[in-house]
């Protein structure tokens, strides 16, 4: 069975400050890995993905997440945040088979002036 | 704008009613994925197809029904309909070689009055 746990489902950051969105997932097999980001009133986007390979992933708009397997964790990351990134963040698990998503609940992520 | 169309946008209807989401993959995709996001249950897979094949359940209710048609595109159907099914629906796609990434359609809001 998989699941997802983000831990902190509200954040805040000053504007310029590091952001960091947790998110740990249990997996019977290897996992496929994924963060979203969902605008107010839109879907979900892909921000980036890990499926094999190298362990940091780089993403869209500045973001990069690591996928540590000893810590079962994929946290997500961004040096320096800006107002336009407060957003809704979901990390999602699947595997190989069918491939369906689990998701987490959501990090709200507020960008402070 | 991933590729992904999804209608209608809105939906408001009353409860005992029946409603279609009607949902196009991206050109070229045979992976079709239906979500349910609520407040209650957050982002919840429902059902999965490939080339019209039922491929996956998740946690679908007996009164929802999907099917994929040949030319690739799905419809969700909701029947029976009770104010807790008010929610936002989403169809995702995947390419056929790279079923691990999945592209969200901008969903359809159910309001169930």
């Amino acid at each position: 069975a998989q699941s997802v746990t983000q831990l902190g489902s509200h954040v805040s950051v000053s504007e310029g400050a590091l952001v960091l969105l947790r998110c740990n997932y249990s997996s019977s097999v290897p996992p496929y890995l994924f963060w979203y980001v969902q605008y107010p009133n839109q879907g979900l986007q892909l921000l980036l993905k890990y499926t094999t390979g190298a362990t940091l992933v780089k993403g869209i708009n500045g973001f990069e997440a690591e996928f540590k397997k000893s810590e079962t964790s994929f946290h997500l990351t961004k040096p320096s945040a800006h107002m336009s990134d407060a957003a809704e963040y979901f990390c999602a698990v699947s595997g190989s088979g069918t491939y369906k998503y689990i998701f987490g609940t959501g990090t709200r992520l507020k960008v402070l002036a | 704008d991933s590729g992904v169309t999804q209608t209608p946008k809105h939906l408001i209807t009353a409860t005992g009613q029946r409603v279609t989401l009607r949902c196009s993959p991206r050109s070229g995709d045979l992976s079709v994925y239906w979500y349910q996001q609520s407040l209650d249950q957050g982002l919840q897979f429902l059902i999965q197809y490939y080339n019209g094949e039922e491929r996956a359940k998740g946690n679908i209710l007996e009164r929802f029904s999907a099917q994929q048609f040949p030319d690739l595109h799905s419809e969700l159907n909701l029947s029976s309909l009770e104010l807790g099914d008010s929610a936002l629906y989403f169809c995702a796609s995947s390419a056929s070689g790279k079923l691990d990434t999945q592209y969200f359609g901008p969903g359809t809001r159910l309001t169930v009055l």
